[in-house]
């Protein structure tokens, strides 16, 4: 079936240094849309990407979406300890058109 | 905007009773609602679609007589877990917007049910 994969599972980086989470699906996508969930939280919207090969910025976090839309990547520079948490990418399923999550990137930062 | 209320944060139950969650959208209607489950250090899994005036549709492997979804008006639906096994503990939580899903989805802060 189709599937939205995410990778890697668990980052752990210095405070400072970047951090990058992939999102690859199995189909093309309409759109993909970013999560994050903090520690004990709820998942946030964070972006929605359309266009193939779109690139948007939010300050120090970076999104692109694939030229295929099939991909798409969460980059965030220098990061700092209000970064950590969970970062979910998600694109609707073909059939129904409800959001599929990926399993997530888990970021700590240490200090 | 795009206000997503969900009670309780918490409860712990015995094994046996059910357990009442809530999801309120508070500045905005919502004739679709959506239930998701997640495990620690795992994904968001998609239970069932609350539908305003019908049947919730439930994801494959999830038992709708044990999930009971009612969606009773345009800003509330609520998941009642029917005789809690400690397997249903869990986080759920709730969303609502996301329409085909080309569109946002606004999460309520879910609810941490532990059953003992």
């Amino acid at each position: 079936g189709q599937q939205v994969m995410q990778i890697p599972q668990y980052q752990h980086v210095q405070e400072g240094e970047d951090f990058t989470t992939y999102c690859n699906s199995s189909t093309t996508l309409s759109n993909i849309q970013w999560y994050k969930q903090r520690p004990g939280g709820h998942p946030v919207f964070l972006i929605q990407l359309v266009k193939s090969g779109e690139v948007k910025k939010q300050k120090r976090l970076t999104f692109q979406f694939g030229e295929a839309k099939k991909n798409s990547s969460l980059h965030i520079t220098a990061t700092q300890t209000t970064d950590v948490g969970t970062y979910f990418c998600a694109g609707p399923r073909n059939q129904g058109g409800k959001l599929i999550f990926g399993q997530g990137t888990e970021l700590s930062v240490k200090p | 905007g795009a206000v997503v209320s969900q009670h309780p944060s918490w409860v712990i139950c015995k094994s046996g009773t059910s357990v009442k969650i809530e999801c309120r959208s508070l500045d905005f209607q919502a004739t679709t609602m959506f239930w998701y489950r997640q495990f620690p250090k795992q994904s968001l899994m998609l239970m069932a679609t609350s539908n305003e005036g019908s049947k919730a549709t439930y994801e494959q492997g999830v038992e709708k007589d044990k999930f009971l979804i009612n969606h009773a008006s345009l800003t509330l639906s609520t998941l009642t877990v029917t005789s809690a096994h400690p397997e249903d503990s869990s986080f759920y939580i709730c969303s609502a917007g996301g329409h085909s899903g080309n569109s946002p989805l606004h999460f309520g802060n879910g609810t941490r049910l532990t059953v003992t």
